[in-house]
This record gives structure tokens, C-alpha cells and sequence, in this order.
């Protein structure tokens, strides 16, 4: 039972252009949410995160909305870059400290 | 922030044979660690959770004579898939937590021809 979702799979966007990858989650439990990235053949990387006692977490180009009553949380990237190319995973922490990840989306940014 | 090393990056290996990959926290302790896999167009599969000093915790499915988890240190796991099959083919990642984040090793390519 996949707890975390991400349900489009590719994204591409123009470059300079605002990419926005989506999230959805079951588990109303969940107390902290996390976006990492991934480049093909490598561990994926923290990009950033948000606790769940907030609606929005901002860094750099970077930021992530946490909608509680919809389950869904969003990472907005602007403007995008070429280098944002890759997969993100979305990820959600239980109080036991267990993460779940999404599926992935693979985020194209064209020159 | 906190690094992970895991090692080999990729790795080729004949069937019926068996290949370790070790992930290593270089710049803290970690009494937990996490062994995921991936395959293609997928998300991380969590296999089972490292323990140091007392046995791994498998999730459901994942066969614990097949892959063989020793955490014999606060900075070391050790992932052993024994006698290898193509099927076993995939990406073997390795995490551990510090201050409430996952930090992943670069994982590792086994294929198994």
C-alpha cells in the first residue's frame, strides 16, 4: 500500500520557467515531509523539507508547500535550470521515524 | 551535512556467485542504517534495517539467507547478496539517519550475468 504518491511520473519545463512537482500522502501521522533528488546511478540527496506544523519552507530557488487537509505537499523549483534535471523523490517520516517514499518524478528543464 | 559511502558504485558479477557492498556514515555514528533497493521506474524498496550489534530487521518478501546484512560497527553495514541471480540485477542503496534526516550513500549497480 503506497502511502506516499507521486503520480506524474516526468515533468519537463522550459528553463527559467517555474516546475512544480506534486505529492499526495494517506497517513495523517506523518509529522515531517522531505524532497530529495536524484541523478541517474546515484543515492538520491536531501533537497530540503518541511515539518508538518508548517505550510511552507522556502530556500534559495527552492520551496515546499504542506497542505494538511488536502494530504498534499508540492515543491516548487523557479526559476528552473537545466542542472534541476533529474528525479525527486517525495518523502514522509511517521513518528517511528520510518520514511516512505513516492515513486519519483523525473523533472526535464530545456535549455 | 552528514556523508554516507558506499561502496563499490557498480559492480558486475557472475550467478551463483556472492557480492558485498558495504556503506560506511564517515562523519558520524549510526546504530541504524537502511538497505533500499530500486528498480527501474520505481521507488526505494526498503529491505531491511541494519542494527549494529544485533540482527537486521527484513521487511516482508525479502529473503534473509539471500541477503546477508551485518552491522558490525557504529559506522559500517555490510549487505552480502549470496549466490547471486540475474533477478537479483538492481540498485542497492544505503541510508542512515542523522538529526532526523536520511542521508544516502551513492548506492551501487549490481548485475548479475
Amino acid at each position: 500500500d503506497q502511502q506516499v504518491k507521486q503520480n506524474s511520473p516526468s515533468l519537463s519545463v522550459q528553463e527559467g520557467r517555474i516546475s512544480i512537482l506534486n505529492c499526495d500522502y494517506t497517513n495523517s501521522m506523518f509529522d515531517y515531509f522531505l524532497w530529495y533528488k536524484k541523478y541517474p546511478a546515484e543515492g538520491p540527496t536531501f533537497l530540503i523539507s518541511i515539518s508538518s506544523i508548517k505550510d511552507k519552507n522556502e530556500d534559495g530557488r527552492f520551496t515546499v508547500f504542506l497542505n494538511k487537509s488536502a494530504k498534499h505537499l508540492s515543491l516548487h523549483i523557479v526559476p528552473s535550470q537545466p542542472g534541476d534535471s533529474a528525479v525527486y523523490f517525495c518523502a514522509a517520516k511517521d513518528t517511528g521515524n520510518q520514511f516512505y517514499f513516492g515513486t519519483g518524478t523525473s523533472l526535464t528543464v530545456i535549455p | 551535512g552528514a556523508v554516507v559511502s558506499q561502496h563499490p558504485s557498480r559492480v558486475i558479477c557472475k550467478s551463483g556467485t556472492s557480492v558485498k557492498i558495504e556503506c560506511r556514515s564517515l562523519d558520524f555514528q549510526a546504530t541504524t542504517m537502511f538497505w533500499y533497493r530500486q528498480f527501474p521506474k520505481q521507488s526505494l524498496m526498503l529491505m531491511a534495517t541494519s542494527n549494529e550489534g544485533s540482527k537486521a530487521t527484513y521487511e516482508q518478501g525479502v529473503e534473509k539467507d539471500k541477503f546477508l546484512i551485518n552491522h558490525a560497527s557504529l559506522t559500517l553495514s555490510t549487505l552480502t547478496v549470496t549466490s547471486a541471480h540475474p533477478e537479483d540485477s538492481s540498485f542497492y542503496i544505503c541510508s542512515a539517519r542523522s538529526g532526523g534526516l536520511a542521508f544516502f550513500g551513492q548506492g551501487t549497480r549490481l548485475t548479475v550475468v
